[in-house]
């Protein structure tokens, strides 16, 4: 069955590193989501994505952040200049055309602890 | 800012015992309600999409209803099990921002054998 995948599973960093957190959504898939959760915390949306263009995006997705999806089977989220409270579960996920009739499938997420 | 609540928090139940619990959401401006199940150490996984006024679907022993107009949908479990432990999340959707989801923060289901 198809699903979508997250990498790195884990990943450590230095405040004020840039890190890119990787996900291959499904492959018949057009919408393409990130989510955080902070530890002990609701699952916060971050972004969406349609036809290579940002669609919606929450007030936590500032500057600092920025979507691609650079060769048509991987979508990334980059944090430029990483800060401690950006430590958190991040979740990708995909659905197959909009939210009001379509499910979405998520990845297993990346674990990002920046020290 | 947009609330989705979620009640109650968390709930243990005997096997075999059935359960609801509750998603409220803001009754203006909507678009959808999705319902997710969380296992421990895996990812959300999609349970129902609910889009209109009065709408039941159900999936097994699971089952969902939805009010638009006085904003709250409930899932129903019947004849829990150890295997339907979990995090339970509704996901709201406003039709303004149809792109965009808000989600509860949950309902965490314990079925204790």
């Amino acid at each position: 069955e198809p699903e979508v995948t997250q990498t790195p599973s884990h990943q450590v960093t230095q405040m004020g590193q840039e890190v890119i957190l990787r996900c291959v959504p499904i492959s018949n898939h057009l919408y393409f989501y990130w989510y955080r959760q902070i530890l002990g915390q609701k699952v916060e949306f971050l972004v969406s994505f349609y036809n290579n263009e940002i669609s919606e995006k929450s007030e936590i997705f500032d500057d600092q952040f920025s979507v691609e999806r650079p060769d048509g089977s991987n979508f990334t989220l980059k944090i430029r200049s990483t800060k401690l409270e950006d430590s958190a579960m991040y979740f990708c996920a995909s659905s197959v055309w909009g939210l009001m009739d379509n499910e979405q499938f998520f990845g297993p997420g990346t674990r990002l602890t920046v020290l | 800012i947009l609330n989705v609540e979620q009640s109650p928090q968390s709930l243990h139940v005997q096997e075999g015992d059935s359960t609801n619990f509750t998603c409220s959401f803001p009754s203006s401006n909507f678009y959808a309600l999705h319902w997710y199940r969380w296992e421990t150490a895996k990812s959300p996984e999609a349970l129902f999409v609910m889009t209109l006024n009065g709408d039941e679907k159900k999936k097994g022993r699971i089952s969902a209803t939805l009010n638009t107009k006085e904003g709250y949908s409930y899932l129903y479990i019947k004849g829990s099990q150890p295997e339907d432990s979990a995090t339970y999340l509704c996901a709201f959707i406003e039709e303004t921002s149809y792109d965009k989801v808000i989600f509860g923060p949950g309902t965490s289901l314990s079925v204790i054998p």
